[in-house]
């Protein structure tokens, strides 16, 4: 069964408006994290957020901030005031287990951002 | 600056060909990833290791092994490389909350 699930292939927004990336999850461990991570054409994988499942506030780095909804197992990302250096692929991951941590990401999202 | 280093950015290789993927991190990181990434599937799990001698089946470990001898270096290892095992390969290690990854290595298999 998906782990990680990113339900939008694809995305267009224009610039200077908000975006929200899809994340659905699945785990009955209690003790997970969630990650977001942009793929720009070059390939790198740029970290962006991080949001532990007993934090009791979303987490924010700037433009970037996480939804998170436990009961609902969601984990959206919300871009505000998207930038044309915005578009690229945005993968939602997780982390489950206890010592043995596995990290899990999600099939990914491409954003584009237009004038 | 915390670095992941992949040995190699391009790699060709001929189908049967036993072929190493090597990643070293200085991080002093406990816990190496192995994926591969292909369109439209994202980043799959191939193996991952929580310490020296210690891994973990991923999700697609089917034609791979890998080795953990030392702390910084995480080797993946194609026993007899095919053409599905084309892709782009991407080491990461972690620690609790980012994980870092190296500039991945593209594989083909002729």
């Amino acid at each position: 069964a998906q782990k990680i699930t990113q339900t939008q292939p694809g995305m267009f927004v224009q610039e200077k408006e908000a975006v929200t990336l899809d994340c659905t999850y699945d785990t009955s461990d209690p003790s997970y994290g969630l990650f977001w991570y942009k793929q720009p054409s070059s390939g790198e994988m740029i970290f962006l957020i991080y949001q532990g499942s007993y934090d009791q506030q979303n987490a924010t780095e700037g433009r970037y901030s996480l939804n998170f909804q436990k009961a609902r197992k969601s984990a959206n990302l919300v871009i505000s005031a998207s930038q044309l250096g915005d578009s690229a692929m945005y993968f939602c991951a997780m982390r489950e287990g206890l010592g043995t941590d596995k990290l899990i990401f999600g099939t990914g999202t491409r954003l584009q951002v237009f004038p | 600056d915390v670095k992941v280093t992949q040995s190699s950015r391009y790699l060709v290789k001929r189908t049967g060909e036993k072929v190493f993927l090597e990643c070293v991190q200085d991080m002093d990181h406990e816990n190496m990833f192995w994926y591969r990434q292909d369109p439209g599937l994202g980043l799959r799990l191939i193996y991952f290791s929580y310490d020296v001698k210690m891994k973990e089946k991923g999700d697609i470990p089917e034609g791979y092994s890998v080795s953990r001898e030392k702390k910084e270096r995480f080797s993946l290892i194609l026993e007899s490389a095919s053409t599905n095992q084309t892709s782009m390969y991407l080491c990461a290690s972690r620690v609790s909350t980012e994980a870092f990854f190296g500039q991945g290595t593209r594989l083909t298999v002729v």
